[in-house]
């Protein structure tokens, strides 16, 4: 069956430093792949979507891969600052419509000043 | 604009009463999710919908059941709440004339005792 893992250790970074974040996947082929932002209490908000034939994307201090060869994707957030600190959830859609979009189980960042 | 409201935020519930948790998005979004969320296990899809009147299945179905008469409303309901379905609930919508990120809601924490 399709799985996707992340990390499942938090990482702890210093402030200034890239954070990078994996998030690997088994037995499909996405056609994309997103990743969200959650924080403590609240719901996750999206933050960036990469297309299989896209090998990187970047929004400001963000940046994501996608190698569909090793069927892994790299979210990196450079020059890191404390309110980077959160969970990160990488998500592929599952099946051809693309309707149902399944989620890793997160990784927690923690940037410390 | 309010995005995706859930009601209520929080809920106790004894096992075998039922309830519904409502999702209502102002955004005219097509395609609207429910998600459970437990610790160590990340989102998991439980209902989605692609439309007015069109539901489907995620990966963990049993237990709830969906309708989506409005392209506004998306209600989740417990048929018999069991302890295993405390967790927390997160509706998401998102536009359907492009590939995109999803839009949560807060949340609804449910506690089944």
């Amino acid at each position: 069956s399709q799985k996707i893992e992340q990390n499942s250790e938090a990482l702890n970074i210093q402030e200034g430093k890239t954070a990078t974040l994996t998030c690997n996947y088994t037995n499909y082929s996405p056609a994309y792949l997103q990743w969200y932002r959650q924080d403590p209490g609240r719901g996750p908000v999206f933050l960036l979507l990469i297309r299989e034939n896209e090998k990187e994307k970047r929004k400001e201090r963000l940046k994501v891969t996608f190698d569909t060869t090793l069927k892994q994707s790299l979210f990196h957030i450079t020059a890191s600052q404390p309110a980077d600190s959160a969970t990160y959830l990488c998500a592929l859609p599952l099946g051809g419509g693309y309707n149902k979009l399944i989620f890793g189980a997160g990784t927690r960042l923690a940037v410390h000043p | 604009n309010a995005g995706v409201t859930q009601t209520p935020k929080f809920q106790v519930l004894k096992t075998g009463q039922s309830m519904t948790l409502q999702c209502a998005q102002d955004m005219n979004h097509e395609y609207m999710s429910w998600y459970r969320q437990d610790p160590g296990m990340g989102l998991r899809l439980i209902h989605y919908s692609v439309g007015a009147g069109i539901t489907d299945q995620g990966e963990v179905p049993n237990g709830y059941n969906v309708s989506r008469s409005t392209t506004e409303d998306f209600p989740l309901r417990l048929l018999s709440a069991a302890p295993s379905q405390t967790s927390v609930y997160f509706c998401a919508s998102r536009a359907g004339d492009r590939v995109g990120g999803y839009t949560f809601g807060s949340g609804t924490r449910l506690t089944v005792v």
